[in-house]
């Protein structure tokens, strides 16, 4: 157990429709990860939050955005949800500050499907 | 951008043989290697990392090495076992926030 929690499990929604996934790091982690996991594209980062504010931005699409919130919980939201936005979402946390690399802590994952 | 390959893709190894997977990347300035190790319905398990510093790192049945001149790291894993069967992933990181990562080798130990 990495101490990173990720609800719900299992998402299925139809397209078109919004969904958000939240991620609780692991205590006194301030950096929170979006991923996402899909079989054609492996793990691609989307996002970074540290401390509540946007860190590094990846691959993610505008009709994603997420946040994080004061007690340092993440929330990821999707909207216009396609069918091609079935994958698996992963949330990692770190103890990184603004400088050096530290290792990531993956939660156990959402897995959303558009039906 | 950093680009990371890994090979193979997969790999089918007796119980109790070495397994090895390779990785490649692209970014010189690349400077933090985990590895992850993800089983069936589970999330990414970071096994063993390494820094551009240090060429080898042990930790009891499993090795990474790093040849920063080549541009390339590996996991070793000596005397397989079944609970070793998994799928790893290598990663690469420059800026400790985005990690790069390979496309995965799903790993058999056949008992």
């Amino acid at each position: 157990d990495s101490g990173v929690t990720q609800t719900p499990k299992h998402l299925i929604t139809a397209t078109g429709q919004r969904v958000t996934l939240r991620c609780s790091p692991r205590s006194g982690d301030l950096s929170v990860y979006w991923y996402q996991q899909s079989l054609d594209q492996g793990l691609q980062f989307l996002i970074q939050y540290y401390n509540g504010e946007e860190r590094a931005k990846g691959n993610i699409l505008e009709r994603f955005s997420a946040q994080q919130f004061p007690d340092l919980h993440s929330e990821l939201n999707l909207s216009s949800l396609e069918l091609g936005d079935s994958a698996l979402y992963f949330c990692a946390s770190s103890a990184v500050p603004l400088a050096g690399t530290n290792e990531q802590y993956f939660g156990p994952g959402t897995r959303l499907t558009v039906t | 951008g950093e680009n990371v390959e890994q090979h193979p893709s997969t790999l089918s190894v007796q119980e109790g043989d070495s397994a090895v997977i390779k990785c490649t990347y692209s970014d010189s300035a690349s400077n933090y290697f985990p590895w992850y190790k993800q089983e069936l319905g589970k999330g990414p398990q970071l096994i063993i990392d390494i820094r551009s510093n240090v060429g080898e790192k042990k930790d009891q049945r499993i090795a990474v090495t790093l040849n920063k001149t080549a541009k390339h790291f590996s996991l070793h894993i000596t005397e397989t076992q079944p609970e070793d069967s998994a799928v790893y992933f290598c990663a690469a990181t420059s800026t400790g926030n985005q990690f790069y990562f390979g496309t995965g080798t799903s790993l058999t130990v056949i008992p």
